[in-house]
């Protein structure tokens, strides 16, 4: 019930196209859902985030659209460039247990030229 | 210096050495959090501080023990370590781990391990 699945593993996009992650949970009590980003040799940093109260959540070029019925969420890059390669991340945690954040396994975005 | 940092960002350590790692942070933040991350694996948090409290522990190995001296610091020793705990370990830090909030944690580069 802790697990958050998270797919695909590895996604190969072009250059101005859509980039689809996507994330599903179980555990109904988890509340709060950030999207992290990995370039190599660095940590996660905070890329997005929504809570269930909310369906869709936009900054720029990232979107992420959430199902509460499913138990699913995902992320969308508009538009994706070079510079977006990386590893993505979906998290999610209850806020009545502070940021104890349950990751998915990871996708790595290549977005070629 | 800003952000979270770590040291060393490499390290290599036989089954009976004693290491250990080290996490600091410019942030002003009151929490802390070790993560193990290895290949093809979530991240996996071992253990969280809040206000120099150990406020989780992730049913981790005696073997990794941690340290919070203050708030802007924090260690994780290694003893008798297994060459399954060779991975990237991951420092991050929080305003607050209290429960109600969110927001949005800050990692340090990490300490890639190899135990041999």
């Amino acid at each position: 019930q802790q697990q958050v699945k998270q797919s695909p593993q590895s996604l190969i996009v072009q250059k101005g196209g859509i980039s689809i992650i996507n994330c599903a949970y179980e555990n109904t009590a988890f509340d709060y859902f950030p999207w992290y980003q990995q370039f190599p040799g660095k940590g996660p940093a905070l890329l997005i985030a929504i809570r269930p109260d909310v369906s869709e959540k936009k900054e720029g070029r990232f979107t992420i659209s959430f199902n509460k019925s499913a138990k699913q969420f995902s992320l969308h890059i508009m538009d994706s460039q070079p510079g977006d390669s990386a590893t993505y991340f979906c998290a999610a945690s209850r806020r009545a247990y502070g940021q104890n954040f349950v990751f998915g396994p990871g996708t790595r975005l290549s977005v070629l030229p | 210096e800003t952000g979270v940092t770590q040291t060393p960002r490499h390290l290599v350590m036989g089954m009976t050495n004693k290491k250990s790692l080290k996490c600091e942070q410019h942030l002003g933040h009151n929490a802390m959090y070790w993560y193990k991350q290895s290949a093809k694996k979530p991240l996996e948090l071992m253990f969280v501080y809040n206000f120099k409290e150990q406020t989780e522990n992730n049913s981790v190995p005696s073997r990794f023990s941690p340290e919070c001296p203050n708030s802007s610091h924090l260690f994780l020793h290694l003893h008798t370590l297994q060459p399954e705990d060779s991975a990237l370990y991951l420092c991050a830090s929080s305003p607050s781990g209290s429960p109600g909030l969110d927001g949005e944690q800050f990692f340090g580069p990490g300490t890639r391990l190899t135990v041999l």
